[in-house]
């Protein structure tokens, strides 16, 4: 069974730029594969920040941006905040109705 | 402002049936209602990532499944009460998690989030 794979974990220092990936164990991510990204901070629900690749959901900051980057779905960070410090998931659509999250990225703003 | 709220989950033992429900409200704008709206379930086990569960349409006419839940867990909705529910049968340990009620969103994605009911599998 093919698994998304992510970073387990990242490190930025504040108003610093990251990237975070959203891989296939097999294969590329294309735009057919509907990545999008949610953020979750603890004891929360996630939060929605990018659909269909690269569009923002309503009120996410500019600075997140989504795109992909050779074989992979990336998020990029861009002058990352303390209050950005959170677990990120990615999520690609595998058809027939089946969706697949990946095993998301804890990321330390420090 | 769009609410889900989800009730319940709780205590069962292993072998045991649940049925969890979600409320939806806030839906109806640019046109769209409830009926509108794919409405998926995701789950998350204590500590762990999050796992997609189960898809239905807005009409209800189709519904798809996680492997590790097929033939266990039935979804289903009523769209005049903006309600969806997901029946889990034949419980398992593993299956001890926080399940969110979430819609679905342009793009095969997720979009609006409840906050959650935790379900305990334990004898």
């Amino acid at each position: 069974q093919t698994m998304v794979t992510q970073e387990p974990s990242f490190s930025v220092s504040p108003g610093g730029t990251v990237t975070l990936t959203c891989g296939l164990s097999s294969g590329s991510v294309s735009d057919t594969d509907f990545p999008s990204w949610y953020q979750q901070t603890p004891g929360q629900a996630p939060r929605t920040l990018i659909h269909s690749t690269k569009t923002r959901s309503s009120g996410v900051p500019a600075r997140f941006s989504g795109s992909i980057v050779g074989n992979k779905a990336a998020l990029t960070i861009t002058g990352a905040q303390a209050d950005d410090e959170s677990d990120y998931y990615c999520m690609l659509y595998m058809g027939s109705g089946n969706w697949v999250f990946g095993g998301g990225t804890k990321l330390t703003v420090v | 402002e769009v609410q889900l709220v989800e009730s319940g989950g709780g205590l069962v033992q292993p072998g045991g049936s649940l049925r969890l429900s979600c409320v939806a409200s806030g839906l109806n704008f640019n046109g769209l209602t409830f009926s509108n709206y794919f409405m998926h379930w995701v789950r998350q086990a204590p500590g762990k990532g999050l796992v997609w569960v189960s898809r239905i349409f807005g009409d209800g006419s189709d519904t798809s499944f996680a492997d590790s839940v097929k033939g266990r867990f039935t979804v289903s909705r009523d769209n005049a009460k903006n309600t969806v529910y997901l029946q889990m049968s034949s419980l398992r340990v593993e299956d001890t998690a926080v399940y969110f009620c979430v819609t679905g969103f342009p793009g095969y994605s997720l979009g609006y989030w409840g906050q959650g009911t935790l379900v305990t599998v334990s004898s």
